[in-house]
């Protein structure tokens, strides 16, 4: 069992430029969230998706940022125009049901330029 | 809105030592984590705690849940080098897992 599968792992873009963070839940788990950490903080709620379908992403901003989890494939994280304010640690966790104790990967560190 | 506060953020000790961490939270939960996070690496989870006077131990580590007071603790034994990190706690928002607030973390240095 591979566990939360994330990529790039590093990630750099200069300002203007588009993220694409990738994320492969363990298996059979078809519940993906994501999180973002900032330096020196906790992790804060982004998005809820489960297979084809945004369940909650009351923590995502308004522009820029969307999230999708297609029925084959990895779910994707995708930040278009990035700023420096994006710069953060980018964690997907998965979890068999909803009630479950989320499995988190290993993240993906984006650094906008 | 579901706040949640941990202290002390930074905790600097000798190995040998007893400590504890305190996680504090604002609104009624059903269910808090502890992680464990090392630097550069993803987080690892520790304990659930899922009702009033839950106590969990794992090697050096106790965690502990007061829904009353909206307290959890995490007490350190005998602190070792290992165990320097830094610790997080989380509370779910909404009765179901999907969407953690996080304090901000506790990180340890456990010194020879």
């Amino acid at each position: 069992n591979a566990g939360v599968m994330q990529n790039p792992r590093h990630l750099v873009r200069r300002r203007g430029q588009e993220a694409r963070l990738r994320c492969s839940p363990m298996k059979g788990h078809s519940h993906v969230y994501w999180y973002r950490q900032l330096p020196e903080e906790g992790l804060k709620f982004m998005v809820y998706l489960q297979k084809e379908n945004i369940i909650d992403e009351s923590g995502m901003p308004k522009e820029r940022f969307s999230a999708e989890f297609p029925k084959e494939g990895p779910s994707i994280l995708r930040i278009q125009q990035v700023v420096r304010g994006d710069s953060a640690a980018y964690f997907c966790a998965s979890s068999r049901d909803r009630a479950n104790v989320l499995t988190f990967g290993a993240g993906s560190r984006l650094t906008v330029l | 809105e579901l706040k949640v506060e941990q202290n002390p953020l930074f905790l600097s000790m000798q190995e040998g030592k007893n400590y504890t961490i305190y996680c504090n939270y604002s609104t009624t939960s059903d269910r808090l984590y502890w992680y464990r996070q090392d630097p550069g690496k993803s987080l690892e989870s520790l304990f659930v705690l899922l009702s009033n006077g839950a106590v969990k131990q794992e090697g050096r580590l106790m965690a502990s849940l007061d829904t009353k007071a909206r307290l959890s603790t995490l007490h350190i034994t005998a602190a070792v080098h290992d165990l320097s990190a830094t610790y997080f706690c989380a509370v779910d928002a909404q009765g179901g897992s999907e969407k953690l607030v996080f304090g901000k973390g506790t990180k340890l240095t456990v010194n020879p």
